[in-house]
């Protein structure tokens, strides 16, 4: 069936250090990915997206990378701040391309 | 602040009591979503609106029972809920179903426990 998961359930890094957040997807046929950051007491907060036919898009501080041929999705995090301690969930498109599959999720904590 | 918000953003109950969960997105969405979430598992998709219909209801048990009046506010109505049933129920909202536009906006949650 289709499932998203995250390699890691945590990751501690020091302030300022660079964040790699990984995820594997099994739906070959996803069109369309989001990352999403959870804080403490809050909902999801969109970050992120990418499509299929690209391999990397960048936002602001953050980085998006989507290997297709190992449907391998990771979300990099320059110069991480004590803020963006969080849950960061990734999300891929169902077969049907119209609702989203969540992962369990990665706790990012930063130290200062 | 994300453009939807959630009502109440506690709440406790007892297993014979019933209740209800509002959401309200300011964000002119077309589509809605309940969502589960529940420790140390992925987020679980409960039922989607789209133009007030449902299109989805993910074997959802009956005790919770969703309304949607109109494309801004939707509703989840609690009854002789199970203490299993205690989680985050997070609300969505995205333009429409479809790539881009299916990008979903979340509430703050409504955070429930069943006694």
């Amino acid at each position: 069936g289709e499932s998203v998961g995250l390699h890691l359930p945590t990751l501690s890094v020091q302030e300022g250090d660079n964040s790699i957040i990984n995820c594997a997807y099994s739906n070959s046929a996803s069109d369309y990915f989001i990352w999403y950051k959870q804080e403490s007491g809050k909902g999801p907060q969109f970050i992120i997206d990418i499509r299929s036919n690209m391999d990397k898009r960048q936002g602001q501080r953050v980085t998006v990378l989507l290997n297709k041929t190992v449907k391998h999705l990771s979300l990099q995090i320059a110069a991480t701040q004590p803020g963006d301690s969080a849950v960061y969930f990734c999300a891929e498109t169902d077969q049907a391309g119209t609702a989203l599959i969540f992962g369990k999720g990665t706790t990012l904590s930063v130290s200062s | 602040e994300t453009g939807v918000t959630q009502t109440p953003r506690h709440l406790v109950m007892g297993m014979t009591n019933k209740k209800s969960l509002k959401c309200e997105q300011h964000l002119g969405h077309n589509a809605m979503y309940w969502y589960k979430q529940s420790a140390k598992k992925p987020l679980e998709l409960m039922f989607v609106y789209n133009f007030k219909e449902q299109t989805e209801n993910n074997s959802v048990p009956s005790r919770f029972s969703p309304e949607c009046p109109n494309s801004s506010h939707l509703f989840l109505h609690l009854h002789t809920l199970q203490p299993e049933d205690s989680a985050l129920y997070l609300c969505a909202s995205s333009q429409d179903r479809t790539g881009a536009k299916n990008i979903q906006y979340f509430g703050a949650g409504t955070r429930l426990s069943v006694l």
